[in-house]
């Protein structure tokens, strides 16, 4: 009964890298959104996701961040270009579907650029 | 404009001292309120929904009550274990996003 998965933990890239955050919904949940919390503050929206759909990306942005949810494999969080206001812990949530409200959270992937 | 406020930011209780927590709201067709817990570098763990005034839910020594403009988090005889951060987080109309508040950072001494 494994809860939602989110890979790396940590990571750490210098300034101008890309950096990949890779999250994996719990078992028979379709609905992924992504949620930003920077040192000393509050969580933040960034994207909600359906299979191969972006439903709601306006936190996210506009520009160097993009996410996808494919048919197959988890969900993706891309940052290019990284720079030091990206450091920050990116949290993956999942939800069962439109009707089942609570969104279930990862363990988050601690970025931190250099 | 913040539209989801907690206080207070800290709350030091000792072990058994019962207290409450608070989470005040102005979003317009509120479609539930969400209490979770977060220990330092984990995810928030889902705690309570609460979908309109008047409901209330128990988890063990917690207990979650809702009115139009306010939430309470309840913690009867606390316990060290029970030490984290408590986040409130809303969901509005028709948005699927939640808007969390800042939370309270709870320490129970022994």
């Amino acid at each position: 009964n494994a809860g939602v998965m989110q890979n790396p933990r940590h990571l750490v890239r210098r300034r101008g890298q890309e950096a990949r955050l890779r999250c994996s919904p719990m078992k028979g949940h379709s609905h992924v959104y992504w949620y930003r919390q920077l040192p000393e503050e509050g969580l933040k929206f960034m994207v909600y996701l359906q299979k191969e759909n972006i439903i709601d990306e306006s936190g996210m942005p506009k520009e160097r961040f993009s996410a996808e949810f494919p048919k197959e494999g988890p969900s993706i969080l891309r940052i290019q270009q990284v720079v030091r206001g990206d450091s920050a812990a990116y949290f993956c949530a999942s939800s069962l579907g439109v009707s089942e409200e609570t969104q279930y959270f990862g363990p988050g992937t601690r970025l931190l650029v250099l | 404009e913040d539209q989801v406020t907690q206080s207070p930011e800290a709350l030091r209780l000792q072990e058994g001292e019962s207290s409450s927590l608070n989470c005040s709201y102005t979003v317009s067709g509120l479609r539930g309120l969400f209490w979770y817990r977060q220990d330092p570098g984990k995810g928030p763990e889902f705690l309570f929904t609460l979908y309109s005034a008047g409901e209330e839910k128990e988890k063990e020594r917690l207990k979650a009550t809702l009115t139009k403009k306010e939430s309470f988090l309840h913690i009867t005889a606390p316990k060290p274990e029970d030490s984290a951060t408590y986040l409130c987080a809303v969901k509005e109309g028709s948005s699927y996003k939640l808007i969390f508040g800042s939370g309270t950072r709870l320490l129970v001494r022994p």
